[in-house]
């Protein structure tokens, strides 16, 4: 299963709303995941199953969707949350999408 | 509170062979399927492998099968990556993570070089 994401980077301004997209090449319902890396540091899990908040995770970050498409969302940008962002699916086997830069403009 | 950390990494030659391991703390590991992510340089996030609780169970992806293999130490609450026959294109930060379908959390990382 192939994922796509969109935009590969982006730059906005701290309290902007940021929309990252991501596309299976297939139905993968809800099997799919975000998470947050930054530079020298481990990759931490934002949301599960599509939807789902990781427990300790602000509540600005929320994602949505099912099936091939899913949206995932910053509602209120902050200077840490500078990083790059990745959706990955859990269909069989395990695939992460090329991941989205996101920088403070 | 959960913590991974990895080791092993370095600079090994190609055709080399080189051992991961990664200790867990804060949580019992035979409860838990773990996972291998690795991330080349400039490059995204890519699954290498996962493994059982009990080691029953192993999945690689198609390009280490046959070269690398997963296992663990429950009772020494460690889990390794022996990577054999190393390629140029295994040069990666390697990162353990607890879970199969839903990694995490996940270590730092440990970066392998492969190269003359």
């Amino acid at each position: 299963i192939q994922m796509t994401q969109s935009p590969s980077s982006l730059s906005a301004s701290v309290g902007d709303r940021v929309t990252i997209t991501c596309q299976a090449s297939q139905d993968i319902k809800k099997y799919l995941n975000w998470y947050q890396h930054k530079p020298g540091k481990a990759p931490e899990l934002l949301i599960y199953d599509a939807s789902s908040l990781e427990t300790g995770v602000p509540s600005r970050f929320s994602g949505t969707g099912s099936g091939t498409d899913f949206t995932f969302t910053i509602s209120s940008l902050q200077p840490e949350d500078i990083a790059t962002y990745y959706c990955q699916q859990y269909d069989n086997p395990l695939t992460f999408g090329p991941g989205t830069k996101v920088d403070i403009k | 509170e959960v913590q991974l950390v990895e080791s092993g990494g370095g600079l090994v030659q190609p055709g080399g062979s080189l051992r991961l391991s990664c200790a867990a703390s804060g949580f019992t590991l035979s409860k838990y399927w773990m996972t291998w992510v690795r991330q080349a340089p400039g490059k995204g996030l890519e699954w290498v492998a996962s493994i059982h609780d009990n080691g029953d169970e192993r999945n690689y992806v198609d390009s280490v099968k046959g070269r690398f293999t997963i296992s663990r130490d429950n009772a020494r609450n460690s889990l390794y990556l022996q990577m054999n026959n190393m390629r140029a294109e295994d040069t990666a930060v390697y990162f353990c993570a607890r879970g199969k379908n839903v990694p995490g959390p996940w270590g730092q990382g440990t970066l392998v070089t492969v190269s003359s």
